[in-house]
């Protein structure tokens, strides 16, 4: 079955300082990830997506096959950065979303 | 454009009470999506839609119903309320030009008790 993992349930840096959320992904096709964020308060929103392979607020997230994983990272992360993460797995009509990370930034 | 609307915002439901949650979006979208979102734990997906007059089951649809008569709307109904659904349900769109982008509604709070 089609499955999204998402490691750690809360990661805390400092401002400044690099991040990776993890998410793997088991699916057997050819996936679509996907990488959506809720900042306090606000809807989740789509950041961004494997397809497009763009940069996104500074973030990056880089599809490994071989290892079905889908990390998202950021070279010096922003208060601002603080939130909930979410990784999907976009298949036929379905979505699966992983657990999500929450991120917080510290001064 | 007000994208995804969902009402009402938070509502408190007694056992085997029924209600239901309603869901808009004005994109012209094709697929919708209802979501439960407990605690500490992702998204699933409770049923979706293609288009209108078209529903499916998705992972957790037990205890809950979906219309879908017009493309602009899709409610969720509950029957007979249970204190599992407590849960902030969303509602989501997207087209169907191949890109999966969703967009999601402010979400409900549901609490039974």
């Amino acid at each position: 079955a089609q499955r999204v993992t998402q490691p750690e349930k809360l990661l805390s840096v400092f401002k400044g300082a690099p991040v990776e959320l993890k998410c793997n992904y088991s699916y057997s096709g050819s996936p679509e990830l996907f990488w959506y964020v809720q900042y306090s308060r606000q809807r989740l929103q789509l950041l961004l997506r494997h397809i497009s392979r763009e940069s996104i607020k500074g973030f990056t997230a880089d599809l490994n096959k071989g290892e079905t994983s889908f990390h998202l990272k950021k070279p010096f992360a922003q208060e601002e950065d603080s939130a909930m993460y979410y990784c999907a797995l976009g298949y036929g009509q379905n979505f699966v979303f992983g657990p999500g990370t929450r991120l917080s930034v510290l001064p | 454009n007000a994208g995804v609307t969902q009402t009402p915002k938070f509502r408190i439901l007694k056992i085997g009470q029924s209600m239901t949650l309603q869901c808009a979006q004005d994109m012209n979208h094709n697929y919708m999506y209802w979501y439960r979102q407990d605690p500490g734990m992702g998204l699933k997906l409770i049923y979706y839609s293609v288009g209108a007059g078209i529903t499916d089951k998705g992972e957790v649809p037990n205890g809950y119903n979906v219309s879908r008569s017009t493309t602009e709307d899709f409610p969720l109904r509950l029957e007979l309320a249970a204190p599992s659904q407590t849960s902030v349900y969303f509602c989501a769109s997207r087209g169907t030009s191949g890109n999966y982008e969703q967009y999601f509604g402010p979400g409900t709070r549901l609490t039974v008790t």
